[in-house]
């Protein structure tokens, strides 16, 4: 059974902190990981990482796959308020119809 | 414009009952999904469909069933078989199975049990 496993599960941080969220898997056949970030409804696409060592980057926010070690991590550079969400790993994997397997989701919170 | 729309956004269930969520997409898009979200627990799969008139169990079918009679709509049944329907739902689609970005997902229907 594929697995994904978050940490940690909550954070709370000032504005201008810097964060990173894990992510580690366990999945059979391996396809891709994303990264989601979900503030009150529907879950808003980041990253798709599919190669180990390559940074992808948007903005303060960036992300990079360990396919050796299983683990990605999610940075967030000098946060602001706007950044407090849910931030959702997830794992495409198995067979080739795309179900995304989540992990428990890391609350973020940012204060002033 | 392009998207998903689920209706309704907010919906009371009085228990024994069976009700019906919505999720209407106009991308084309050939996959289908519907999620559960439960606080600490990320999304689980219910079910899912990658061509009409077709879909299969996802992780937690149970107390569920849906059909897939359009390309365009995915409807959801929590039947009174769901022992813990409390939860929000979020419906997605994927083109080409969603090994690209190309997941969508709804604005979600929040529903209570009273």
């Amino acid at each position: 059974e594929d697995k994904v496993v978050q940490s940690p599960l909550s954070l709370v941080v000032h504005e201008g902190d810097t964060v990173t969220l894990n992510c580690s898997y366990e999945v059979t056949n391996f396809r891709s990981l994303l990264w989601y970030k979900q503030e009150k409804k529907a879950p808003t696409f980041l990253f798709m990482l599919t190669s180990s060592g390559i940074e992808k980057k948007s903005g303060r926010l960036s992300s990079i796959l360990d396919k050796k070690e299983l683990f990605s991590i999610l940075n967030i550079t000098a946060t602001q308020t706007g950044d407090s969400a849910i931030y959702l790993c997830a794992v495409i994997g198995g067979t080739s119809y795309g179900k995304l397997t989540f992990g428990q989701g890391t609350i973020l919170t940012v204060h002033p | 414009d392009g998207g998903i729309t689920q209706s309704p956004k907010y919906l009371f269930r009085k228990e024994g009952q069976n009700v019906t969520l919505s999720c209407e997409q106009n991308l084309n898009h050939d996959a289908m999904y519907w999620y559960r979200q439960d606080p600490g627990q990320g999304l689980r799969l219910i079910y899912y469909s990658q061509i009409v008139n077709d879909f299969q169990k996802g992780d937690i079918a149970e107390g569920y069933s849906v059909s897939r009679e359009k390309k365009e709509s995915f409807p959801l049944t929590v039947t009174s078989a769901q022992k813990n329907p409390t939860a929000f739902y979020l419906c997605a689609t994927a083109r080409e199975g969603g090994l690209g970005h190309g997941y969508t997902f709804g604005s979600g229907t929040r529903l209570t049990v009273v």
